[in-house]
């Protein structure tokens, strides 16, 4: 079975500042892949970013970084020096080995404050 | 190509009526998937389509539902008999085996 934890329900945070939104997943499957995915008021989901379980380096693109870490089952995303624009809900998403869907979190909620 | 877009955006309609959405894919995209969020929810997987063939169905997609791909480019949903629970946004995306774009989803009210 497939399950992707979101704890944070809403977080908010002052302009400038960096905020960490936490998922955890489970999964039986020994190769899979993680997503972030952006759901800004509009509604449209935008894809952040693709791990495969093989890649445990961190990434980092632009403001944006990520932290897989197996030995947790997490996939933390950062955002560094916030600004209003990231204000939107995050979504963390599992697929695995042989599955053509992906399996979603419940998303969190940034609010970023000018 | 501008990425995958829906029709309608917006719909609203009573209980009991049918409904049909659309999506087009990005073209060069073979696979194309439907999705079902509901209110602080993340969205959830409905069917999947490779080319013309519907090659997996969610249990969630009751036999009101039904998702067509007929030349292997746009997909149409259709719900039948709609009810006050099928209040939601429905989101196509299309990709690759790797990864999934959506498009902007089409929010559905029933009264």
């Amino acid at each position: 079975a497939q399950k992707v934890t979101q704890a944070q329900t809403e977080i908010s945070v002052v302009e400038k500042e960096d905020v960490t939104l936490d998922c955890v997943y489970e999964t039986r499957d020994t190769t899979y892949y993680l997503f972030w995915y952006k759901q800004p008021p509009s509604g449209e989901l935008v894809f952040l970013i693709r791990r495969n379980s093989f890649d445990e380096q961190n990434e980092i693109s632009g403001r944006y970084s990520w932290n897989f870490q197996k030995s947790t089952s997490s996939f933390n995303f950062t955002i560094t020096a916030s600004q209003v624009v990231d204000s939107a809900v995050y979504f963390c998403a599992l697929r695995g080995t042989g599955a053509n869907n992906l399996f979603f979190g419940t998303g969190t909620r940034l609010t970023v404050i000018p | 190509d501008t990425g995958v877009s829906q029709n309608p955006r917006h719909k609203i309609t009573k209980r009991g009526q049918n409904v049909t959405f659309r999506c087009d894919p990005i073209s060069e995209h073979n696979r194309l998937y439907w999705y079902r969020q509901t209110l602080g929810q993340g969205p959830e997987f409905l069917t999947y389509f490779q080319n013309e063939a519907q090659l997996e169905k969610s249990r969630l997609l009751s036999d009101r539902f039904s998702a067509e791909r007929p030349k292997g480019s746009f997909s149409t949903l259709e719900i039948q008999r709609t009810e006050q629970g099928d209040s939601a946004m429905y989101l196509c995306a299309s990709g690759t085996p790797r990864d999934q774009y959506f498009g902007p989803g089409t929010r559905l009210l029933v009264l």
